[in-house]
Order: structure tokens, then sequence, then C-alpha cells
């Protein structure tokens, strides 16, 4: 299955200022897909992105503060945007996997003061 | 609508002892997925499991083991003879084979805690 390379691992940022996370993927991928996890809770999906098209967003979740990038198969960045400390999280990429199986990346865990 | 649910918030056990954590799911696709996700306190996602709606044979490894019925919706999923290394958050999840680009929903998560 895919290996995902996430960075960075972890960061503590000030607010009002940008973050923007990468995940890189050993091979090909339609669609990649953001997920946050708040303190204590479960994952909720930001977005999902195809290559070469805007990303889709979920409730809640708008472009303005999240937007995403996919230049090609295998590269993707999700920008946290004019940050609070409402948007520290663990920020996880994940590709669909062969027989409907799924990869996450290693996650990036914000903290912002 | 698709739902994830797993009631048990969290769990302790002493070493050694079986654990049983619950996942009820819905879902209206006759076709879907489900998915059992292990996430130590380090926060990667470790795949444990993936099983078809079609294939309801429960499923071993090593101290692992899934029950899955389609008739109560359910997904359980047992630790044996727990260890301290289990000790993790344990994510059910669900896929329908065509819903909204193949995103995953997830539980909201059981906390396992072994204790020595």
């Amino acid at each position: 299955s895919a290996v995902i390379s996430q960075k960075p691992s972890r960061d503590i940022c000030q607010r009002g200022t940008s973050l923007t996370i990468q995940c890189q993927v050993d091979s090909q991928v339609t669609m990649m897909f953001w997920y946050r996890q708040q303190p204590g809770q479960s994952l909720t999906l930001i977005a999902t992105a195809n290559q070469g098209s805007e990303a889709t967003y979920e409730s809640g979740f708008v472009i303005d503060k999240f937007p995403i990038s996919r230049p090609n198969l295998t590269f993707s960045t999700l920008t946290v945007s004019n940050m609070s400390p409402e948007d520290s999280s663990i920020y996880l990429c994940s590709v669909a996997a062969a027989n409907y199986g799924y990869t996450f990346g290693s996650g990036t865990r914000l903290t912002v003061v | 609508a698709q739902k994830v649910t797993q009631a048990q918030t969290e769990i302790s056990v002493v070493e050694k002892e079986d654990v049983t954590l619950d996942c009820v799911y819905e879902t209206r696709d006759t076709t879907y997925y489900l998915f059992w996700y292990k996430q130590p306190p380090s926060g990667e996602l470790v795949f444990l499991i993936r099983r078809n709606s079609f294939d309801e044979q429960n499923e071993i490894s090593g101290r692992y083991s899934w029950n899955f019925q389609k008739s109560t919706s359910s997904f359980n999923f047992t630790i044996t003879a727990s260890q301290v290394v289990d000790s993790a958050v344990y994510f059910c999840a669900l896929r329908g084979a065509y819903n909204q680009g193949g995103k995953l929903i997830f539980g909201q998560g059981t906390e396992l805690s072994v204790k020595p």
C-alpha cells in the first residue's frame, strides 16, 4: 500500500499566523483526504482533494480558512490560515489504497498559542 | 445518512484480561466497508482490519478478533489477554461503496487503558 510522508510532525504557532502542512505519497493516487482531530475527539473530514480540480469541502469548513493545493497525483498541502487556539488539533492526510483500504500520514500536531 | 457509534468512551482493564470494544453502524448502502484503526499516544493511525459487507466471516489475528453481524449492524473488536502496549484509542470507521467520494465516517473512539 501507499506510504505517506507528512510534514511537519508538530508545530507551535502564534495566533494569527498560517501553517502549511505537506503530504507526499510514494505512488500516484486520485483522491487525497484531509482530516482534523481536535483534542480528545474523533477524526472529522475537512476536504477531499482531487488533482486538477478544486477541493471539495465538508460542511463547516471553508476554503479561505483551509486552502488546499493538489498540484500532482503524489502531493498535496493543507494550509491552516489565521490560526486561533481553537485550531489546535492533529491534522492528518489520507489516501485511498487498493481494495477500498486507506493509508494515513503520521499526522501534524498543531498547537496555537 | 451514515453513522458509526462507539458507545464506550473509556475502558480500563488489567493486563491479561479480555476486552471487547463495541461498534454499531448505520448505512443504507447494501455494499459497504468497515474498518478498525488504533491510535497510540504518538498520534498516528494504525490500520487493523477492513471488512466488506458481503463477508460476515469473523476474523482472528493473533490476540485480536472481530465479530461482524449484519443483523445487528455491529462490528465488535475483542482483544484477548490484553497487554499494556494495547493501550490506545481505537476507532471504528465506515465507508459506503459509492458514498460521497469515498470518505470514511469515524466513530468517536474508545480509549483503552491496560494497567499492569
